[in-house]
């Protein structure tokens, strides 16, 4: 069965540094997204994507965020100079259009 | 993956049991309601969703119902299974207004006794 997978599981950083969390679609898929999950809260959207440009973002998808499909497989998040408060589970999801399914989340530690 | 807020409400069942799991959605405008699974250390699994122009929907051991009077949204799993011990999210959308970006709840943590 086709899945989101995501690299890296855990990566941990120190604060200011840049980090990219990366991810493969299911490659059918037309939409992409990235939510992430601070430990003991819900899961929170950050932006989506469609045809090569973003779609939709939150609040919290400042300009120390950004995003990219650099090829046909894979769909990055990249964050410019991390701060504590970053330290999350990163997901990135993906939909044909409507279904949303899961990658398994890049744990990010930003000390 | 992990949600393990200190402060997630748990439903405690017996194997063999039905579950029922309860979500009160916040958006009167939201068309599009999704149940997901997470287990510890894994991303959100989809199973199951609903439109808003129904008020049932039947899957494999699990059945969704709609109140948009009231705004509450439950997940009725049949049977319970140790495999079925998770927290549960309900998450809503707008879809008609061509967003795509999903509304989570807080959650609830099932746990199944053997």
């Amino acid at each position: 069965e086709p899945e989101v997978t995501q690299t890296p599981s855990h990566q941990v950083t120190q604060m200011g540094q840049e980090v990219i969390l990366r991810c493969v679609p299911i490659s059918n898929h037309l939409y992409f997204y990235w939510y992430r999950q601070i430990l003991g809260q819900k899961v929170e959207f950050l932006v989506s994507f469609y045809n090569n440009e973003i779609s939709e973002k939150s609040e919290i998808f400042d300009d120390q965020f950004s995003v990219e499909r650099p090829d046909g497989s894979n769909f990055t998040l990249k964050i410019r100079s991390t701060k504590l408060e970053d330290s999350a589970m990163y997901f990135c999801a993906s939909s044909e259009p409507n279904e949303q399914f899961f990658g398994p989340g890049t744990r990010l530690t930003v000390l | 993956g992990e949600s393990v807020g200190l402060h997630l409400p748990t439903l405690s069942v017996q194997e063999g049991d039905n579950s029922i799991i309860n979500c009160a959605y916040s958006n009167s405008a939201s068309d599009y309601f999704i149940w997901y699974k997470q287990e510890s250390g894994k991303g959100p699994q989809f199973i199951i969703d609903i439109r808003s122009n129904m008020d049932k929907r039947q899957g494999q051991r699990v059945t969704v119902l709609l109140n948009k009077t009231v705004k509450h949204l439950s997940l009725q799993i049949a049977a319970t299974q140790p495999g079925d011990s998770a927290v549960y999210f309900c998450a809503e959308n707008i879809m008609d207004t061509g967003r795509r970006a999903l509304t989570f709840g807080s959650g609830t943590r099932l746990q199944v006794q053997p």
